[in-house]
């Protein structure tokens, strides 16, 4: 089945520092990917939705200089937190339309963790 | 007022235990309809996907829409300690690569 591969699962970093966050379709193509960030016991909210050569959507309250999203490839889009700040802090998960029967592919999430 | 309504629980049933999960929402432009289930620190997977209104059966999950009543469920039969998870309805419009909106998602535990 259609796979996404994201990276890393885990990262900490200092306050002020940029992570930067890759999720890889691995067998078919993704011209289209959305990044969710998710809270402790929260939903999965959408920060913004890329497509393969186009600058990303973001959605509204999303500050766009702080989460750069590129989507270079259709086959890799990535997320950088830049300037980090402990508010930060979360569980972010990208997906990607993979075209069989309607699925939504999920990346295995990345947490994130500001100090 | 959310797009998506889904009690959070907790939600502690039996194991063999009949599970019912439920989602409201409000905008009529929602044609498909997923249940996702998401363990601890990882990203959700697909559990099942109905389009508009009616019933699909998959194994041991039955998912139901009720677009009249803009109410969608999941029923999880003979319930085992490995469906314990959080599960999210999600829904979306008709369109190509249309983004998914998720309900807060409900936290299950099934006891052995």
């Amino acid at each position: 089945g259609a796979v996404v591969s994201q990276h890393p699962s885990w990262v900490i970093c200092k306050s002020g520092t940029s992570v930067k966050i890759e999720c890889r379709s691995l067998d078919f193509q993704a011209t289209t990917m959305f990044w969710y960030r998710q809270f402790p016991k929260q939903s999965l909210m959408l920060m913004a939705t890329s497509n393969e050569g186009s600058k990303a959507t973001y959605e509204q309250g999303v500050e766009k200089d702080k989460f750069l999203i590129n989507h270079a490839s259709l086959t890799l889009s990535t997320l950088t937190v830049t300037s980090a700040h402990p508010e930060d802090s979360s569980f972010y998960i990208c997906s990607a339309p993979d075209r069989t029967e309607y699925g939504y592919t999920f990346g295995s999430g990345t947490r994130l963790t500001v100090v | 007022q959310k797009e998506v309504e889904q009690d959070p629980g907790p939600l502690s049933v039996p194991e063999g235990a009949i599970v019912s999960l439920n989602c409201t929402y409000s905008n009529s432009a929602f044609q498909y309809f997923m249940w996702y289930r998401q363990y601890s620190r990882k990203g959700p997977e697909l559990l099942m996907y109905t389009y508009s209104s009616g019933n699909k059966e998959d194994g041991r999950f039955t998912a139901q829409v009720d677009k009249s009543s803009k109410y969608i469920s999941l029923f999880i039969r003979d319930s085992q300690p490995s469906d314990s998870a959080t599960y999210l309805c999600a829904m979306s419009r008709p369109f190509g690569n249309e983004k998914l909106t998720f309900g807060t998602g409900t936290r299950l535990t099934i006891i052995p």
